[in-house]
């Protein structure tokens, strides 16, 4: 199975300072078809994943344009400019390119 | 408006089996490209994907607990029902159904079930 490392576990913001997630995977997750099958999940505490990012940079629906995503091959970042209290909770990167779907193990972030 | 709720005993025992329900709304699993699949999220633990059902009726399941899990649909009731035999104590956890349209991966997630597996 392909291993998705996420880093740090843990990030302590200040309010209106920017965060930035890493997410590596063990394999290029470069599909056959061209796309990079990368996703971001926000958890809010007591709340089911929900997602922000698909294909490492396309935003969903009604997410502020605080959150962004980069990267390619194995490489990934989740950036959260001018973080709010609501973004508290743990972010989650998902790779989508090989069988079975795989979870980095998550980033807490906080409030300082 | 899509929507996914999960369903199912809170408690189970050890060697049972687990049957779970999610009921969605908002859009038809006979559609082409659709799919729903079951993660579980156990405690301190990553996410972990276990089984998915497409549209065609084609099913994946992870390969560690295949011999253990059944996916189906009932695309008239709007339901897709995870069945996981032998349960044991390390399958204690929370549940979730999840949508996938298209390529785009995983887009809608249901509330999640917590199944506790405790003699």
């Amino acid at each position: 199975d392909v291993v998705m490392t996420q880093s740090p576990l843990s990030l302590p913001v200040t309010l209106g300072q920017s965060a930035s997630i890493s997410c590596r995977s063990s394999q290029s997750l470069v599909y056959s078809d061209g796309d990079t099958y990368l996703t971001w999940f926000q958890q809010r505490p007591g709340q089911s994943p929900r997602r922000l990012i698909y294909k490492v940079s396309n935003r969903d629906s009604g997410v502020p344009d605080r959150f962004s995503g980069s990267g390619s091959g194995t490489d990934f970042t989740l950036k959260i400019s001018r973080v709010e209290a609501e973004d508290v909770g743990v972010y989650y990167c998902m790779q989508g390119t090989h069988w079975p779907l795989t979870f980095g193990g998550g980033t807490k972030v906080e409030i300082k | 408006q899509v929507t996914l709720r999960e369903s199912g005993p809170a408690l189970v025992k050890p060697t049972q089996t687990l049957t779970l329900t999610c009921t969605f709304s908002g859009f038809s699993l006979s559609t082409s490209e659709m799919c729903v699949s079951w993660i579980r999220q156990s405690p301190g633990k990553a996410l972990e994907w276990l089984a998915r059902i497409d549209w065609d009726d084609d099913k994946h399941y992870r390969t560690s607990l295949k011999t253990r899990l059944t996916i189906s649909k009932d695309t008239s009731k709007n339901q897709v029902v995870l069945t996981m035999t032998n349960m044991d104590p390390v399958d204690t956890g929370t549940y979730y159904c999840a949508r996938r349209a298209g390529n785009s991966g995983l887009d809608y997630w249901g509330r999640g079930t917590v199944v506790t597996v405790s003699s």
